[in-house]
């Protein structure tokens, strides 16, 4: 089946930059998404990528599609404590409207 | 503003009791709603897909007597988990989605479901 990863950790300092990467293995694709997740909280939809784009950007974040490679990073720029948060990549198969769901990447932001 | 909600957010009862979770979208008819289990410090998993007015499709794996959906109308979905045991312990979250393709899903903020 298809598969979606990540790295399992980041640890940035306040006011760096945080990248955060994701590949998959689905070639049929279409969109793929980026979700936040607070402890015990449900997930938050940050942004998302249709799968002709390369890049989209939306304030602090900016998301870069490498279709080719099949690699989707998240990149957060100005990092802040609150932006501690385990952070999942997603996808929706073609035909298939559930998502696919990477491990998620625990974001740790160090003041 | 949430679009979708979920209630309750967190119950605990003890091992044999059914428990009905509640997933409403607020401010659109929702044909899709998806159910999602996660456990801790895990991804999610899709366990079902719940259509309204038709059954819902189960993931493998996933027993269809013990996770019952119903999607009665445009806007709401439950999920009983019937006789649950400690095992079936978990974060339970709901999503949902309108009829057009592709569009991002939006969650529930999840159900923490401590069985005793």
């Amino acid at each position: 089946g298809e598969d979606v990863e990540q790295s399992l950790f980041l640890s940035v300092r306040e006011g760096d930059s945080s990248v955060i990467n994701c590949t998959y293995t689905d070639s049929s694709s279409t969109y793929l998404y980026w979700y936040k997740q607070e402890p015990g909280a449900g997930l938050q939809l940050l942004t998302y990528i249709f799968s002709n784009m390369d890049m989209k950007q939306d304030q602090r974040l900016t998301v870069l599609l490498n279709k080719k490679d099949k690699h989707l990073s998240l990149r957060i720029a100005d990092t802040q404590t609150g932006d501690s948060a385990i952070y999942f990549c997603a996808e929706n198969e073609e035909g298939r409207r559930a998502l696919t769901f990477g491990s998620g990447t625990r974001l740790q932001v160090q003041p | 503003g949430a679009v979708v909600s979920q209630h309750p957010s967190w119950v605990i009862c003890k091992s044999g009791t059914s428990v009905k979770i509640e997933c409403r979208s607020l401010d659109f008819q929702a044909t899709t709603m998806f159910w999602y289990r996660q456990f801790p410090k895990q991804s999610l998993m899709l366990m079902a897909t719940s259509n309204e007015g038709s059954k819902a499709t189960y993931e493998q794996g996933v027993e269809k007597d013990k996770f019952l959906i119903n999607h009665a109308s445009l806007t709401l979905s439950t999920l009983t988990v019937t006789s649950a045991h400690p095992e079936d312990s978990s974060f339970y979250i709901c999503s949902a989605l309108g009829g057009i393709s592709n569009q991002p899903q939006h969650f529930g903020d999840g159900t923490r479901l401590s069985i005793l």
